[in-house]
């Protein structure tokens, strides 16, 4: 079945250590989205790829970096991990910007 | 005030109860209106996905958006415990990226 996998579903850091999730697709699908995810609160989007094309969201801290090596595979990488960035990390991809978004299972990351 | 409200709950209703899940939105450039069902420490799923004012119905299922109001809402049939999560609604504009709701948390109890 073509679907949007993430891992790992559960990560632990410790305070200030780098720490990078995956995200893959199997869809064939151009655009693909990180959002970031607290309890009880709505998905936030950090950024998305259009193919190659990077769109951060002005609200997005610097902290928060993207890689996307190819049309399968995006990364989330977090270089300073603090308390405030525990939270659910939901990958989604859609075909294109304006059509439905399928998500993964996230990646709950806790910090310590 | 956020683009999109949406009442938290949670809400209990008794399995085969109507259940009727709401969001207000404030940008009338909104097009295109979904409804995500998301289950505990699990990424949402897509259940609904309309861009006109009206009904749209699948299975128990109907969406309802109300463009006029900006007020849409999705009807749950025959609720079952399966039923069960927290519900997103979520909406753009053209080529917008896509704003959600804080999500309703529902339970059906048997």
């Amino acid at each position: 079945d073509a679907m949007v996998i993430q891992n790992p579903r559960y990560q632990v850091t410790q305070f200030g250590k780098p720490v990078t999730l995956s995200c893959s697709q199997t869809l064939n699908h151009n655009v693909m989205y990180w959002y970031q995810q607290k309890s009880s609160q709505a998905p936030k989007l950090l950024f998305h790829y259009y193919d190659k094309d990077f769109n951060n969201e002005a609200d997005t801290p610097d902290n928060f970096q993207s890689r996307r090596p190819n049309t399968s595979f995006c990364f989330l990488d977090i270089r300073s991990p603090g308390l405030g960035d525990a939270a659910m990390y939901l990958c989604a991809t859609s075909s294109e910007r304006q059509d439905e978004q399928y998500f993964g299972p996230g990646t709950r990351l806790t910090v310590t | 005030q956020k683009e999109v409200e949406q009442d938290p709950g949670p809400l209990s209703v008794p399995e085969g109860a109507i259940v009727s899940l709401n969001c207000t939105y404030s940008n009338s450039a909104f097009q295109y209106f979904m409804w995500y069902r998301q289950y505990s420490r699990k990424g949402p799923e897509l259940l609904m996905y309309t861009y006109s004012s009206g009904n749209k119905e699948d299975g128990r299922f109907t969406a309802q958006v109300d463009k006029s109001s900006k007020y849409i809402s999705l009807f749950i049939r025959d609720s079952q415990p399966s039923d069960s999560a927290t519900y997103l609604c979520a909406m753009r504009n053209q080529g917008g990226k896509l704003i959600f709701g804080q999500g309703t948390e529902l339970s059906v109890k048997p």
